[in-house]
């Protein structure tokens, strides 16, 4: 079964740093991996998602990860982060075949300092 | 115009009652899901059904029932509620049951049991 662990519980960078959340999954074979990001009080909201080709994918609000399989990784960046990007964000794999479920890593939080 | 609706979005009640989440997607998907949320933000699947069939089943008590009465529509209903259920619930939608979709998630439904 897949499995994914984010190793830091809580982030914080000041608006206008880059930011890296780190990500790390396992699983046999290629998976297919996911960033989700979860505002306060909201539900959540793709980012991004890799299944194959080209492991540098860009998403949505600025975000971009790349999957390294050496690794087994699958870290999320953001060149400059803005105030209202603070939120959980959860990195999600998914295996081809078999139960079809993501699993969901236990989330980080970010906080923006101004 | 909401994607994937849930009511209601705060549920508060005493031990031993039985509730109800209804959940309701626009988006023509065919898969629907539960998730609980517990106080440390980790997210979990329940239950997924496929064209309101099921075909995930965590280990969850049989105090949970899902009911879907369309591909629509994903129902909660729990039985017996316990201080453990207190959690926030959301309800998803996907294209279809592969793992590679992306999951559009409901607000929640965070629910205390006193």
């Amino acid at each position: 079964a897949q499995s994914v662990t984010q190793p830091d519980i809580h982030i914080t960078v000041s608006e206008g740093a880059s930011l890296e959340l780190r990500c790390n999954y396992s699983y046999g074979a290629t998976p297919y991996l996911f960033w989700y990001v979860q505002s306060p009080g909201q539900g959540l909201q793709l980012l991004l998602k890799y299944f194959s080709g080209d492991t540098l994918v860009q998403g949505i609000k600025g975000f971009e990860a790349e999957f390294k399989r050496s690794q087994s990784s699958f870290n999320l960046r953001k060149p400059s982060v803005h105030w209202s990007d603070a939120a959980e964000y959860f990195c999600a794999v998914g295996a081809q075949g078999g139960s079809e479920k993501l699993v969901f890593g236990k989330g980080t939080k970010l906080t923006v300092n101004p | 115009d909401t994607a994937v609706s849930q009511t209601p979005k705060y549920l508060v009640t005493q031990m031993g009652n039985d509730k109800s989440i209804k959940c309701e997607q626009n988006l023509g998907h065919d898969t629907m899901y539960w998730y609980k949320q517990d106080s440390k933000k980790f997210l979990k699947i329940m239950f997924s059904y496929n064209n309101k069939e099921l075909i995930i089943n965590e280990t969850v008590p049989n105090r949970f029932s899902p009911k879907s009465p369309d591909k629509a529509h994903l129902n909660l209903h729990i039985n017996s509620l316990e201080l453990g259920d207190s959690a926030v619930y959301f309800c998803a939608s996907s294209q279809d049951h592969g793992s590679y979709n992306e999951q559009f998630f409901g607000p929640g439904t965070r629910l205390t049991v006193l």
